[in-house]
């Protein structure tokens, strides 16, 4: 079964408007990362947020990590047309050293 | 720095051929990983390898094999296709092992079997 469950599996907004994604794990992690993906630029690195940190940001991203509640959320600021894409998040299952992939949020930013 | 490589692009394979993907990682980069992305299954972990090692494999039968050269390029090995091995092939290479640092994707390998 999947690692990572993102909701909502479907998500539109107006441009300007912020996007919240959710991810649910299973095990203990050593990390968790999100992945941006579109058909121009494939699957690109977002943000890594280690299990000892709860938040993280990188420009218009913010991260934050629950580790109690193995879950995780992605918060895009002031959102444009130029997000549009499906976001992932991936985990590690501590000790297992295999990378697993949720199911993916399909962002859609409407102009 | 050079993205992350892989080649060739596109494939069209019958039934029963075998395949072979190839990987080369951003420079400086030891891990390389390999992942199988379709619609119904989504983004599944093939396997990592770390120094030339094989560390760990995901849930795919033993028809999906690979290696990794002394350089950290890759090649990913698929025999006797099936229908269902259509999908498009991501290789990620990262710094050091999967656990402590982010990935980085080539832009995949399509493979059709028809």
């Amino acid at each position: 079964s999947q690692q990572g469950e993102e909701d909502p599996q479907a998500l539109s907004i107006q441009e300007g408007e912020n996007a919240t994604m959710n991810c649910s794990y299973k095990t203990s992690i050593n990390n968790l990362q999100w992945y941006r993906q579109n058909s121009g630029r494939g699957l690109v690195h977002l943000i890594l947020i280690r299990s000892n940190e709860r938040e993280k940001h990188s420009g218009r991203l913010r991260v934050t990590l629950d580790t109690s509640k193995k879950s995780s959320s992605l918060l895009i600021t002031a959102s444009r047309a130029a997000d549009t894409a499906s976001y992932f998040c991936a985990t590690d299952g501590s000790g297992t050293y295999k990378y697993i992939f949720g199911t993916g949020t399909r962002l859609k930013v409407l102009a | 720095k050079a993205g992350v490589t892989q080649t060739p692009r596109y494939l069209i394979k019958t039934r029963g051929q075998q395949v072979t993907l190839s990987c080369s990682p951003i420079s400086g980069h030891r891990s390389v990983s390999w992942y199988q992305q379709t619609p119904g299954q989504g983004l599944q972990f093939l396997f990592e390898y770390f120094s030339e090692t094989q560390r760990n494999k995901g849930n795919f039968p033993g028809r999906f094999s690979g290696r990794q050269f002394s350089n950290s390029r890759s090649e990913m090995n698929v025999s006797t296709l099936e229908l269902g091995d259509s999908a498009l092939y991501l290789c990620a290479s990262s710094y050091g092992r999967l656990q402590d640092y982010e990935q980085y994707f080539g832009p995949g390998t399509r493979l059709t079997v028809t």
